[in-house]
């Protein structure tokens, strides 16, 4: 079975820096795509980047927000996916989830991909 | 980057109705583009329908996906108290920035 655990949230000031992580288990998070998602207080779900297989690259892609601040890694020996973020802003305040990827494609062979399985959230506040 | 709008934001519904959610993008996507995620207050979100028809492991056959190009739908067929929440439709191909919808609420009339 597959689980996802999240942790390293916490409060922090604006400018710092904090590391979350991911804990996986019943699969290997290197093999794997993987992704962060945010959800702001009250607010809907906005994606902030995944990270490819290892077999795929291991190359990470962000959303304009977070990129040049934000880190996704994943790291073989503790089988987990991390998220560095740097510079943290007040409007990084969240819940946030990793979660697993899984691909599907069209008749035409255009893949896209999903989130399989989500962690249960870890509340990052940026606050002074 | 593919902007996703969703309507209604909020549905009032009744037990038993059917619910139609829609999703339409700013550009035409593949259908594999194309998910649907439920939550519920202070749960993380669950996938629903995937490659916009497909349904996830365990997802009770009331729920079903439709669409093509810009416009995507999610319907409830008869609602269940347990069926209301919050519905997000995403899209997310092989080019980033992947881009959630901001969510339709189906709340009990």
């Amino acid at each position: 079975e597959v689980q996802l655990v999240e942790s390293g949230g916490g409060f922090v000031k604006p400018g710092g820096s904090l590391r979350l992580s991911c804990a996986a288990s019943g699969f290997t998070v290197t093999n794997a795509w993987m992704s962060w998602v945010r959800q702001a207080p009250g607010k809907g779900l906005e994606w902030i980047g995944r990270i490819k297989s290892k077999a795929d690259g291991g190359t990470a892609d962000y959303a304009a927000p977070v990129k040049g601040r934000f880190t996704i890694s994943g790291d073989d020996s503790k089988n987990a996916l991390y998220l560095q973020m740097n510079s943290l802003k007040s409007e990084d305040t969240a819940v946030y989830y990793c979660t697993s990827l899984a691909e599907t494609s069209d008749y035409f062979d255009s893949s896209g991909y999903y989130s399989e399985d989500w962690g249960q959230g870890t509340l990052v506040t940026v606050s002074s | 980057e593919i902007v996703l709008t969703q309507s209604p934001g909020t549905l009032s519904l009744s037990p038993g109705e059917r619910a139609t959610l829609s999703c339409r993008a700013s550009q035409t996507l593949s259908s594999s583009y194309l998910a649907w995620y439920q939550q519920k207050p202070g749960q993380a979100p669950r996938l629903l329908i995937y490659g916009a028809y497909s349904r996830a492991t365990g997802v009770p056959d009331r729920f079903s996906g439709s669409g093509s190009g810009t416009d995507f739908a999610l319907t409830i067929s008869r609602l269940e108290p347990e069926d209301f929440a919050v519905y997000y439709c995403q899209q997310c191909g092989s080019s980033p920035p992947c881009t959630f919808g901001p969510g339709t609420k189906v709340d009990i009339k």
